[in-house]
């Protein structure tokens, strides 16, 4: 089974600062997917960011991006440039690659999340 | 962008009432989820359904049954629930024919559930 940590409950930015969320992953497949989510108070959950695992390339969106350390069994994500709509949930999750699941689909696109950070971006 | 809807947004009940959540999709996705969000613990999958024929169990069943009544709808029932179940509930989508392979899921605005 897989495991998603996140060590950090809760952080804060001093809004235009950059910050860096933490997660680490347990797993022993070779071919994965690692997602942020973002749930502001809205509740709603929005997909930040993504990372194949074949790829050694770090995944980058506008401000967000990743560093994946394949090795280490580490993603974190960087936000540049905070903002005051920064101000959520983070979740980090994992989910296998389509090619390592069984006919059967158990488990198929399973979403594992690790607990969350909350983030404060402070004006 | 109101694709994957959820029904009630709140709901406040007794121990022992048997409560219905209702999700609903206008993306034409065939995989339907529920997944069970606690404080500080992250979402956990409930039930997940690949068509209307196919339901699996996930991670955390137990107290639950799901219904996939058509493509576009799926629902969570808590046949009598109990208080640890107040929670905040989603539903998300995806799409089998989605050539990405890691079929994104698109989630709901989520329930909140409250037995008291």
């Amino acid at each position: 089974a897989q495991t998603v940590t996140q060590s950090q409950p809760e952080m804060s930015v001093q809004e235009a600062e950059t910050v860096t969320l933490s997660c680490t992953y347990d797993t022993s497949e070779n071919n994965y997917y690692l997602f942020w989510y973002k749930q502001p108070p809205s509740r709603q959950m929005i997909l930040v960011i993504r990372q194949e695992a074949y790829k050694q390339q770090n995944a980058t969106e506008n401000r967000f991006s990743v560093n994946f350390q394949k090795a280490a069994k580490s993603f974190s994500l960087k936000i540049s440039d905070s903002q005051l709509g920064d101000t959520a949930m983070y979740f980090c999750a994992f989910m296998k690659h389509r090619a390592v699941m069984s006919d059967s689909g158990a488990g198929s696109y399973q979403l594992t999340f690790g607990k969350g950070t909350k983030l404060s971006v402070i004006p | 962008d109101a694709d994957v809807t959820q029904t009630p947004r709140n709901r406040i009940t007794k121990t022992g009432k048997r409560i219905m959540l209702e999700c609903s999709q206008t993306k034409g996705h065939d995989r339907m989820y529920w997944y069970r969000q606690d404080p500080g613990l992250g979402l956990r999958l409930i039930y997940y359904s690949f068509d209307v024929k196919d339901i699996n169990k996930g991670e955390i069943s137990d107290g639950y049954s799901v219904s996939r009544q058509a493509q576009a709808k799926f629902s969570l029932s808590l046949e009598s629930a109990i208080p640890n179940q107040t929670a905040l509930y989603f539903c998300a989508t995806s799409d089998s024919t989605d050539r990405t392979p890691y079929n994104e899921q698109f989630f709901g605005p989520g329930t909140r559930l409250t037995v008291l």
